[in-house]
C-alpha cells in the first residue's frame, strides 16, 4: 500500500519570503500522480498544483512550483513570494494510475503554514 | 457553475445513534467519494460510489455504508455512532472519463460531534 509523509507539522514564512514544504511518499508502482491540496479554515480542499510521475519537468502554477525527485520518492512544494491568503494546512496527496477506475487519494498528515505579516 | 455541495454543515449525535450526510457532486461528474479527516489528519478514503454501485472501499466497518442516486447525489450512512467517529466528512467528486490527472474536486464538509 502507498504511504505519504509530511515531515513538518508545521511551518511559518514572512510574507513576501519563500518556503519549502516537504513530502515523501512509498510505492513500488512506476507511473502515478501527485498532488498538493490546500485547505484553508473554511475546509475546502483546494487543489494548488499535480505532477505526473513520468513528466521530468517539473510542474508551476504562478507562485506554486514542485520539485519532483522520482529516485527519491520526494515531492516537496515551494511557494514564493508568500501572500498572507497562504495560510492553511497543505496536504500532500498521492493517486495510482487509473486501474478498475479508482480516483482513491491517500493523503499525508498535514503541514500547516502561517505567514507572518 | 455548482461546485461539490455538502449537507448538513454541523451535525451533533449521541453514541449509539445513527447518521446520514449527503452530497451533491460538481455538475458534470459522475463519481462520489467520501472520506474522513480526524482533527488535526489528512483525510482518510472510506469509499467510492459510480453507477449507483460501490466501486472501491478503504478501512472502515461495516457500520459506514453509502448510496448514489440516479442522478450521482450520494449519501453516507453511520451506524452505531462512536466517540471515535467523530471527524470532518469530505464528499469529493470527479469525471470517470476525465483525463488520468483530473483532480477531485471537495466539498466543505459536514463536522459531525459524537458525545
Amino acid at each position: 500500500a502507498q504511504t505519504v509523509t509530511q515531515s513538518q507539522p508545521e511551518m511559518s514564512v514572512q510574507e513576501a519570503e519563500t518556503v519549502t514544504l516537504s513530502c515523501t511518499y512509498d510505492t513500488s508502482e512506476s507511473d502515478y500522480y501527485l498532488f498538493w491540496y490546500k485547505q484553508p479554515p473554511s475546509r475546502q480542499m483546494i487543489l494548488v498544483i499535480r505532477q505526473e510521475a513520468y513528466k521530468q519537468q517539473n510542474a508551476t502554477e504562478n507562485r506554486f512550483s514542485v520539485n519532483f525527485q522520482k529516485a527519491a520518492k520526494s515531492f516537496s512544494l515551494k511557494i514564493s513570494d508568500s501572500q498572507l491568503g497562504d495560510a492553511a494546512m497543505y496536504f500532500c496527496a498521492y493517486r495510482s494510475p487509473f486501474q478498475g477506475g479508482s480516483e482513491k487519494l491517500v493523503f499525508g498528515k498535514g503541514t500547516k503554514l502561517t505567514v507572518n505579516p | 457553475d455548482a461546485g461539490v455541495t455538502q449537507s448538513p454543515t454541523h451535525l451533533i449525535k449521541t453514541r449509539g445513534q445513527q447518521v446520514t450526510l449527503r452530497c451533491s457532486p460538481k455538475s458534470g461528474h459522475d463519481t462520489v467519494s467520501w472520506y474522513q479527516q480526524a482533527l488535526g489528519q489528512g483525510p482518510q478514503f472510506i469509499f467510492q460510489y459510480y453507477e449507483e454501485e460501490e466501486r472501491q472501499r478503504g478501512n472502515f466497518p461495516d457500520r459506514f455504508s453509502g448510496h448514489q442516486f440516479p442522478n450521482y447525489s450520494s449519501e453516507l450512512n453511520v451506524n452505531a455512532l462512536l466517540l471515535g467517529d467523530s471527524a470532518l466528512y469530505l464528499c469529493a467528486s470527479i469525471l470517470s472519463t476525465g483525463s488520468m490527472n483530473s483532480p477531485l474536486h471537495f466539498g466543505n464538509g459536514t463536522r459531525l460531534t459524537v458525545t
